[in-house]
């Protein structure tokens, strides 16, 4: 059964700071990875969608990389800001039974931006 | 049943045809959320309720889409005259609503297992 775990629950960074999110899934046999935005009273946003056969994915200040044999990505936030605030959620969609597939999320890392 | 369910599991319909898919959140849980994977593609944000109300409508892909719920409980997401691309996984997800001095916000979402729908 795929498991996926994200690392830290919650990170407060003071405005201008680098910082990177931790996400690790149990089954190296995935589909693709997902980086999602979640933010209050609001579904999720799509950041950056990396298919299995890609090492990493750059969209303005963000950059995910992959490690599938390792099982592990990460979400490199570049010169945050308060407007980055927000859960940060990882999925990973991989095979299973007879040609069906899962999603499976991370529970999730809150970053908190401070001005 | 503790979480999220759907129903159905899956449905094959044949292109034209209306399908009419079923989320029961926990309960509890006041904000619904729908949502849609396609293969090879992430997760699309379709539709959130806050209670019986839709405040983001923004991701419906189209006016073949709608979606209702009543009593602040079950949800049907309803697509009419359903096309090829429209075969999908459509997930469901609920959670709490927080209430504090910073406004309203939602807590972690938990997501059902989906519905396959696949049109011929």
């Amino acid at each position: 059964k795929q498991e996926v775990t994200q690392i830290p629950a919650a990170l407060s960074v003071p405005e201008g700071e680098n910082l990177v999110l931790n996400c690790s899934f149990t089954d190296s046999a995935i589909y693709n990875l997902q980086w999602f935005r979640q933010d209050p009273g609001k579904g999720l946003t799509s950041l950056l969608l990396i298919q299995s056969s890609q090492r990493e994915q750059t969209s303005g200040r963000l950059n995910a990389s992959l490690d599938k044999s390792s099982g592990r990505s990460t979400l490199y936030i570049a010169a945050s800001q308060p407007g980055d605030s927000a859960t940060y959620l990882c999925a990973v969609v991989s095979r299973s039974g007879a040609g069906s597939y899962q999603l499976t999320f991370g529970k999730g890392t809150k970053l908190s931006v401070i001005p | 049943g503790a979480g999220v369910s759907q129903s159905p599991s899956n449905k094959v319909t044949e292109k034209g045809k209306d399908v009419e898919l079923r989320c029961d959140p926990i309960s509890g849980h006041t904000a619904l959320y729908w949502y849609r994977q396609s293969l090879g593609q992430g997760l699309e944000f379709l539709i959130y309720f806050q209670g019986n109300s839709a405040p983001d409508k923004s991701g419906l892909p189209s006016d073949r889409f709608s979606a209702e719920r009543t009593g602040g409980s079950v949800s049907t997401l309803t697509i009419q005259r359903t096309q090829q691309e429209d075969s999908a996984v459509y997930l469901c997800a609920s959670s709490r609503t927080l209430r504090g001095r910073g406004g309203v916000s939602t807590d972690t979402q938990y997501f059902g297992p989906g519905t396959r729908l696949t049109v011929l």
